[in-house]
């Protein structure tokens, strides 16, 4: 399956900072770019979410961006507030292989 | 709320038992998906069902097995439990059986301990 992997695992900013978190993966087939938000205890959600024919996507606070030919994408949160801290993972996938998640990036929002 | 129910949302056994985890996908959905997230851990993919069928098959153990039941209910069975498989049991669902088609709907987990 996609070798998928997060960085940094854990991350840790002030209040009121930016976060981006980088997802790597390793099939060029790959055409759709989500990232998921697990609070400590909840089930994971969908934050936003990207396809292929787009290079950058934006969500109030929250943008994903895609570099296709590095096969990279990043998710970028501005102005953090305490309620972003989560697990935040990424799941890369061509129309077969929406089944693996990243390794996960654990964000602390520092009041 | 996601749509999809899990049950039981708690579940305490000891090693050696057998296990019996249900869930519905929500409403229209085809594709039903089970993920195992044990402690501090990443969501890793067990097996996807789609319309009753097995459609893709990820690090499942020989002593698991699930199956997709007419009406769309998906159950994952664990036997021979070990203290290993203490973890939260996700299921997901999709509207189609393709990945990358959209979002995957999480339901809320069910947290299995062996002792």
């Amino acid at each position: 399956g996609e070798n998928v992997e997060q960085h940094p695992s854990t991350l840790s900013v002030q209040e009121g900072d930016s976060a981006v978190i980088k997802c790597t993966y390793s099939d060029s087939a790959s055409n759709y770019f989500p990232w998921y938000k697990q609070e400590l205890g909840k089930r994971p959600q969908l934050i936003i979410d990207i396809r292929s024919n787009v290079g950058e996507k934006k969500d109030q606070r929250i943008a994903v961006t895609l570099n296709k030919t590095a096969k990279h994408f990043s998710l970028h949160i501005t102005e953090t507030q305490p309620e972003d801290s989560a697990v935040y993972f990424c799941a890369p996938s061509d129309t077969g292989n929406q089944f693996y998640f990243g390794t996960g990036t654990s964000l602390t929002v520092i009041p | 709320d996601s749509g999809v129910t899990q049950t039981p949302k708690h579940l305490i056994t000891a090693t050696g038992q057998r296990v019996t985890l249900r869930c519905s996908p929500r409403s229209g959905d085809l594709s039903v998906y089970w993920y195992q997230q044990s402690l501090d851990q990443g969501l890793q993919f067990l097996i996807q069902y789609y319309n009753g069928e097995e459609r893709a098959k990820g690090n499942i153990l020989e002593r698991f097995s699930a199956q997709q039941f007419p009406d769309l209910h998906s159950e994952l069975n664990l036997s021979s439990l070990e203290l290993g498989d203490s973890a939260l049991y996700f299921c997901a669902s999709s509207p189609t059986g393709l990945a990358g088609t959209g979002e995957l709907f999480f339901g809320e987990g069910s947290r299995l301990t062996v002792l």
